[in-house]
């Protein structure tokens, strides 16, 4: 099946730690996104990807980095630099570069707790 | 800049009643997408609904519609016939058609009371 995919799940990591969320997804989608869910509150972009080595900030990209090395993996790394890491991370994919319609599809999430 | 505001921060409805969730959005473009987006308790963001900015009819999906009124910004969310199921947050977002971002709403936590 087509899909995204967001591993791990749920994710534990000491104050000071970088840690490095996966997304996978196989649907042959140009574009990836990364946002952050915090309790009771909507999405917020963090970065995002519309080809292949090339990615830009979005709202709120400070203490963390991505990579685009290949069209299905976007990789997300919450570096020790971010003060408040703990949250919902939702990574989503959509296709189409310019004048496209298509929805963004997204993964199951990964719950990051900072202990 | 973009901007998604929904107003509504929760609602209830009973079960088999219809319920309206509200979406305003600001934007100088001409051509852009809205789209809506059911969040359960899991966390999975599922797509319901698309709407775009030229399309002369109300977009519908099964039990879900969208009351899109362009001079108002406006693109509300219509479920008709509620169903426990239902329950869970609701996004409105919007995409330009000239880039590759969505910005979305902070949500509506929709409750269906039996």
């Amino acid at each position: 099946d087509g899909g995204i995919t967001q591993s791990p799940k749920y994710l534990f990591r000491k104050e000071g730690q970088n840690v490095t969320l996966s997304c996978e997804q196989n649907l042959n989608h140009d574009a990836m996104y990364w946002y952050r869910q915090d309790p009771g509150q909507g999405l917020r972009l963090i970065y995002y990807s519309q080809i292949v080595n090339d990615f830009q900030k979005g709202d709120i990209a400070e203490g963390y980095s991505v990579s685009r090395e290949k069209k299905e993996s976007f990789p997300l790394t919450v570096t020790s630099a971010q003060k408040n890491p703990t949250a919902f991370y939702l990574c989503a994919s959509s296709s189409g570069y310019v004048y496209s319609n298509n929805e963004q599809f997204f993964g199951p999430g990964t719950r990051l707790t900072v202990l | 800049a973009q901007k998604i505001t929904q107003t509504q921060p929760g609602m209830f409805v009973q079960e088999k009643e219809a319920v309206t969730l509200d979406c305003t959005y600001d934007t100088s473009d001409p051509s852009y997408g809205l789209f809506w987006y059911k969040q359960p308790s899991s966390g999975e963001m599922i797509f319901l609904i698309y709407q775009g900015s030229y399309d002369q009819q109300n977009a519908t999906e099964g039990r879900y519609s969208l009351n899109f009124q362009k001079a108002r910004k406006s693109a509300n969310l219509v479920i008709s016939a509620s169903q426990l199921g239902d329950s869970a947050m609701y996004f409105c977002a919007m995409r330009r058609l000239t880039g590759n971002q969505f910005y979305f709403g902070t949500g509506t936590s929709l409750t269906v009371i039996p």
